[in-house]
């Protein structure tokens, strides 16, 4: 098992522009979500999703969207990527029905001018 | 709200001596409790975890307490490694809407040194 991967490892961007963050897990779990690492404030949660076709905001979701088609793929979407948005960006998964582990993604450093 | 408080950091210790991070908490009912570990330039892995009072989650020669009296879940280990040295979160989560949401603190930065 490849567990969590995201793509890319790191990307620039400008004021404005758009992309996405991909996500992908192969154990087959239901639950997923994204969080931003900041300096001093730990990981706050972004979006979450407890299966295919559902999903919901977390603390921080402004500025951000998600969709689920698949078990598999979690991907965050920035529309008009902002200098606010400079982060390092981690997905994770668990299987969901209760207080399981959660399984962290490497992480994706995003830095926006 | 929920939430989680750790000592701030930088932690720099020589290697073999004794180490605690303290973590405490404030959450309703009765949430888990997790330490990870985040070594440089990955991402997090659970490190240990305790889902009810008086519950002690140990691996790798660390160990945490669940302490419901005094909300609390100290990291502690007996002899640290250079091998040792990462970012570690104290976080606790609670089933809401079908999945578990975490609820980190900031980190404490570890530095062990020969």
């Amino acid at each position: 098992n490849a567990g969590v991967t995201q793509t890319p490892k790191f990307q620039v961007l400008k004021t404005g522009q758009s992309m996405t963050l991909q996500c992908a897990q192969d154990m087959n779990h239901e639950y997923m979500s994204w969080y931003r690492q900041d300096p001093g404030m730990g990981l706050r949660l972004i979006h979450y999703s407890v299966g295919a076709g559902i999903t919901d905001q977390g603390e921080v979701p402004n500025g951000y969207n998600v969709s689920r088609s698949t078990t598999e793929d979690f991907p965050l979407r920035l529309l008009s990527a902002a200098p606010s948005q400079t982060s390092v960006y981690f997905c994770a998964s668990s299987s969901g029905q209760g207080l399981e582990t959660q399984y962290f993604g490497p992480g994706t450093r995003l830095l926006v001018l | 709200g929920d939430s989680v408080t750790q000592m701030e950091g930088p932690v720099t210790l020589s290697e073999e001596a004794f180490l605690t991070i303290n973590c405490t908490y404030t959450a309703t009912g009765y949430p888990s409790l997790f330490w990870y570990v985040q070594y440089p330039g990955e991402g997090l892995q659970l490190l240990l975890k305790a889902t009810k009072a008086d519950d002690k989650g140990s691996n790798k020669g660390f160990e945490a307490t669940y302490r419901k009296e005094t909300t609390s879940f100290h990291l502690e280990k007996g002899s640290v490694q250079v091998s040792d040295s990462a970012v570690y979160f104290c976080a606790l989560s609670r089933v809401a809407g079908g999945g578990n949401k975490l609820t980190f603190g900031t980190g404490t930065q570890l530095k062990v040194e020969l």
